[in-house]
């Protein structure tokens, strides 16, 4: 089955500055990569996802991008606010279940230094 | 204009009890999952139904049974409760393998 892994486990920015965190997956036939956000307490909410006939995506502040052949995608955060503090987590979806089955990484605990 | 909404919010019970948590969306979507957030925050799928059909299901104990009555609703069932079912549990629902939309989760202690 699909394994994704996900770095760091934990990141620390200075309010202002980019963060980045990157995830691996194991089956080459995934084809549906999205980003959820987990702030304290909430729900997993989806900040971004991007499909593997695309490389890159941008919205606002946040983009994704993925490299195909190397099997890895990484989410970019540029000018961190403190309302991004919170965990985030990519995974990792497989055609043959109709993309319906998300294999998730473990997730990154993002704090923003005021 | 509660998307998806999850009962009980919190779950405290003694080991060896039976416990239902119950899931309900709004969205009108197909297919719906059940999944579990331990202590370390990992999130793992447990089962997943489409038109009350179930289509995903993971490694879980048998302890465990999901119940779909409609596609708007899907229930988690556990028997016999173990120390080690400690956790939150999502409901989420996504159409056509699109966005997953998630329940508030419901937090199951069990003593």
């Amino acid at each position: 089955g699909e394994n994704v892994e996900q770095h760091p486990s934990t990141l620390s920015v200075q309010e202002g500055d980019s963060a980045v965190i990157k995830c691996t997956y194991s089956d080459s036939a995934s084809n549906y990569f999205p980003w959820y956000k987990q702030e304290l307490g909430k729900r997993p909410q989806l900040i971004i996802d991007i499909r593997s006939n695309v490389g890159e995506k941008k919205d606002q502040r946040i983009a994704v991008t993925l490299n195909k052949t190397a099997k890895h995608f990484s989410l970019h955060i540029t000018e961190t606010q403190p309302e991004d503090s919170a965990v985030y987590f990519c995974a990792a979806s497989n055609p043959n279940f109709g993309n319906e089955k998300l294999t998730f990484g473990t997730g990154t605990r993002l704090t923003i230094i005021p | 204009d509660t998307a998806v909404s999850q009962t009980p919010k919190y779950l405290v019970t003694q080991m060896g009890n039976d416990k239902s948590i119950k899931c309900e969306q709004n969205l009108g979507h197909d297919t719906m999952y059940w999944y579990k957030q331990d202590s370390k925050k990992f999130l793992k799928i447990m089962f997943s139904y489409n038109n009350k059909e179930l289509i995903i299901n993971e490694t879980v104990p048998n302890r465990f049974s999901p119940k779909s009555p409609d596609k708007a609703h899907l229930n988690l069932h556990i028997n016999s409760l173990e120390l080690g079912d400690s956790a939150v549990y999502f409901c989420a629902s996504s159409q056509d393998a699109g966005e997953q939309f998630f329940g508030p989760g419901t937090r199951l202690t069990v003593l």
